[in-house]
């Protein structure tokens, strides 16, 4: 099983709610990430866990709340969104935080999140 | 500091070949890769070089590396409609243990 999967596939929130993103990963990573990617844009790293503790977060406002409940899981709770955090939310996973070329980042199809 | 750039589009006929090019900054980097997006998807890594390397090699594709003067690019070889996609380029942004991606080129394809 070579796959990261993101629920939901689609999200539609308002400025008030509070909502939850979500990423597994059963490759046994120990290292799994959160990217921002707005349209014709690059991916942006948001955060990285590493063995479960959160090792990087690139200055990310604090209504994005990452969370690493187990080895196989990711999530990002959302509160209180701009509609400028409109986006594809990307999550990553791989062996280890390493950035050795063969330890590749495995992708999920991310989750197109929509503020109003 | 970090920066990848990257033409935005590239066309090219079915069957020719596509060269997709990217220059980069961190003369440290170890690693420089090359991801595939395809529209509503994640990203795929389809091959990287070490920095020590001036060529790879992988079936339709090849890589070259000048790090003289921090350039990279990927050529897919015999373009079939199957390789319309976005394609980034991405350095090993060592001081940072992080990869930075440049702004993808979009590859369409003609018959």
């Amino acid at each position: 099983d070579t796959e990261v999967t993101q629920t939901p596939k689609h999200l539609v929130m308002g400025m008030t709610n509070k909502k939850s993103l979500k990423c597994e990963q059963h490759m046994g990573h120990r290292a799994m990430y959160w990217y921002k990617q707005k349209a014709k844009k690059p991916p942006e790293l948001m955060f990285v866990y590493s063995y479960e503790k959160l090792s990087i977060n690139e200055s990310v406002p604090s209504r994005f709340s990452p969370e690493c409940p187990n080895s196989s899981l990711l999530n990002l709770h959302l509160h209180a969104l701009q509609p400028e955090d409109s986006a594809l939310y990307l999550c990553a996973s791989s062996q280890d935080q390493g950035l050795a070329g063969d330890n590749e980042q495995f992708f999920g199809p991310g989750t197109r999140l929509t503020v109003l | 500091g970090e920066d990848v750039e990257q033409s935005l589009f590239l066309s090219v006929r079915e069957g020719d070949s596509s060269v997709i090019n990217c220059t980069y900054t961190d003369s440290s980097s170890t690693y420089l890769y090359w991801y595939k997006q395809e529209p509503g998807a994640g990203l795929q890594l389809l091959t990287y070089i070490f920095s020590n390397m001036d060529m790879k090699q992988d079936q339709r594709l090849t890589v070259l590396l000048n790090k003289k003067d921090k350039h990279l690019s990927l050529r897919i070889a015999d373009t079939q409609t199957g390789d319309s996609a976005i394609y980034f380029c991405a350095e090993m942004y060592s001081s940072a243990s992080k990869i930075i991606f440049g702004s993808g080129t979009r590859l369409s394809i003609r018959p």
